[in-house]
């Protein structure tokens, strides 16, 4: 079974600072992961997309990096900004399989 | 735009009152599934269908059932609420096997279930 964590599981940063946001999980065997960002009682929004067989992936501020081998995925967002105040998630799904595998989220709050 | 669409948007039901949450999708998407989830917890998956293919999680209790009428429709129902299942379900869709980006899970904003 894929196990998804997420450390911390809260973030202060003054604004301007950079953002590292850590996802671990347990079965390399996967297929693509995702970041999603979280509002308050709302759905989720996919950030970014990461194919196994790629590195990284960048969007504007958003930069997410993915070690396969070790099981590990970063995202970086540059120069914080209040408004990337949310709860940001990642999401595994596995080879042969359609289910993606969510963490807990880490929630960020950017203090201006 | 294209999107998901899931109402209503917060619904409150009695302990063992059957409710319906409704999801639909312009996006064409052949992958319709539905998540639980509670509050700072990760999103559970309850079951999801691959075009009118239903699979069901081994943990989703039977008290939730799910139909796909058509492509664009998915509801999920709760046949007996108990207290427990006070949450927020969220349907999403996905184009799998398409590749690349096409593969994204796009989210409704979520229906805020509560139990009295």
């Amino acid at each position: 079974k894929q196990e998804v964590t997420q450390i911390p599981a809260a973030l202060s940063v003054p604004e301007g600072e950079n953002l590292v946001l850590n996802c671990s999980f347990t079965d390399s065997a996967i297929y693509n992961l995702q970041w999603f960002r979280q509002d308050p009682g709302k759905g989720l929004t996919s950030l970014l997309l990461i194919q196994s067989s790629q590195r990284e992936q960048t969007s504007g501020r958003l930069n997410a990096s993915l070690d396969k081998s070790s099981g590990r995925s970063t995202l970086y967002i540059a120069a914080s900004q209040p408004g990337d105040s949310a709860t940001y998630l990642c999401a595994v799904r596995r080879l042969n399989d359609y289910k993606l595998s969510f963490g807990a989220g880490t929630t960020v709050t950017v203090r201006a | 735009d294209a999107m998901v669409i899931q109402n209503p948007r917060y619904q409150v039901t009695q302990f063992g009152k059957p409710v319906t949450l409704s999801c639909s999708q312009t996006l064409n998407h052949n992958v319709m599934y539905w998540y639980q989830q509670k509050s700072s917890q990760a999103p559970k998956l309850l079951f999801h269908y691959y075009d009118k293919d239903f699979n069901n999680e081994a943990d989703t209790p039977d008290n939730f059932q799910s139909r796909r009428p058509n492509t664009s429709f998915c509801f999920l129902d709760i046949r007996s609420p108990g207290l427990g299942d006070a949450a927020m379900y969220l349907c999403a869709t996905s184009r799998v096997l398409s590749g690349g980006e096409n593969e994204k899970l796009f989210f409704g904003s979520g229906t805020q279930l509560s139990v009295l």
